[in-house]
């Protein structure tokens, strides 16, 4: 059974970094795309980042040269390195794996960003 | 970017009847190397991740009841409840993975009237 666990979110002031992780457990993990997709409270899905197996990323606009995403295949985890927070960046964020679009999620972690 | 914008924002339906979601994307999300329309639709329950009910616009991921299907190309999609049941109250969300961005429609509430 595929099983992806996202942890690291927390409260957060403005201008801080915080490290998200998702542990993925029921697949091989290194042969799938990955993504993070979040969620501010009430609202829609918006997609964050991806990165292939092969070590290609891609960021939204949104979070371009604040965020960055990254794997580490021997432990089954993704990450996302989030820099220089805003207010806006409160969301739940999720992570995805990528079999033609987003297969499986995990369950989400909340990030409040907040003076 | 493509915006992909739904309609109608809620939808009241009641049990056993039919429902229907519309999403157009601000460009086709076709593609003339496959032939495939990148488009994509999710349920969200409350306090729960998404789930892929129907990907390349009108195939129903494993597991999704048959009472739901896929429909359109180009910029033009529907999304289909044949038989609405007391389980199927969620948001429903469109979304294309033609390119990046990947972008979301706003969501569609979904209730029993």
């Amino acid at each position: 059974e595929v099983q992806l666990v996202e942890s690291g979110g927390t409260l957060v002031q403005p201008g801080g970094s915080l490290r998200l992780s998702c542990e993925a457990s029921g697949f091989i993990f290194s042969s799938y795309s990955m993504n993070w997709v979040r969620q501010a409270p009430g609202k829609g899905l918006e997609w964050v980042s991806y990165l292939s197996s092969s070590g290609t990323i891609y960021y939204a606009d949104s979070v371009k040269g604040r965020f960055t995403i990254s794997r580490d295949n021997a432990k089954n985890s993704l990450y996302l390195q989030m820099n220089r927070l805003r207010d806006e960046d409160t969301a739940v964020y999720f992570c995805a794996r990528e079999v033609t679009t987003f297969d499986s999620w995990g369950q989400g972690t909340l990030v409040t960003v907040s003076s | 970017d493509i915006v992909m914008t739904q309609s109608p924002d809620s939808l009241a339906v009641s049990l056993g009847a039919g429902a229907t979601i519309n999403c157009k994307s601000s460009q086709s999300v076709l593609s003339s190397f496959n032939n495939k329309n990148y488009l994509a639709w999710y349920q969200q329950k409350p306090g729960q991740p998404p789930k892929l009910l129907i990907y390349w616009a009108s195939t129903r991921e494993s597991g999704v009841p048959d009472r739901f299907s896929g429909s359109g190309s180009g910029t033009d999609f529907t999304l289909t409840i044949s038989s609405l049941q007391a389980e199927d109250v969620a948001v429903y969300s469109c979304q294309q993975y033609f390119t990046t961005p990947f972008t979301f429609g706003q969501g569609t509430k979904l209730e029993i009237k």
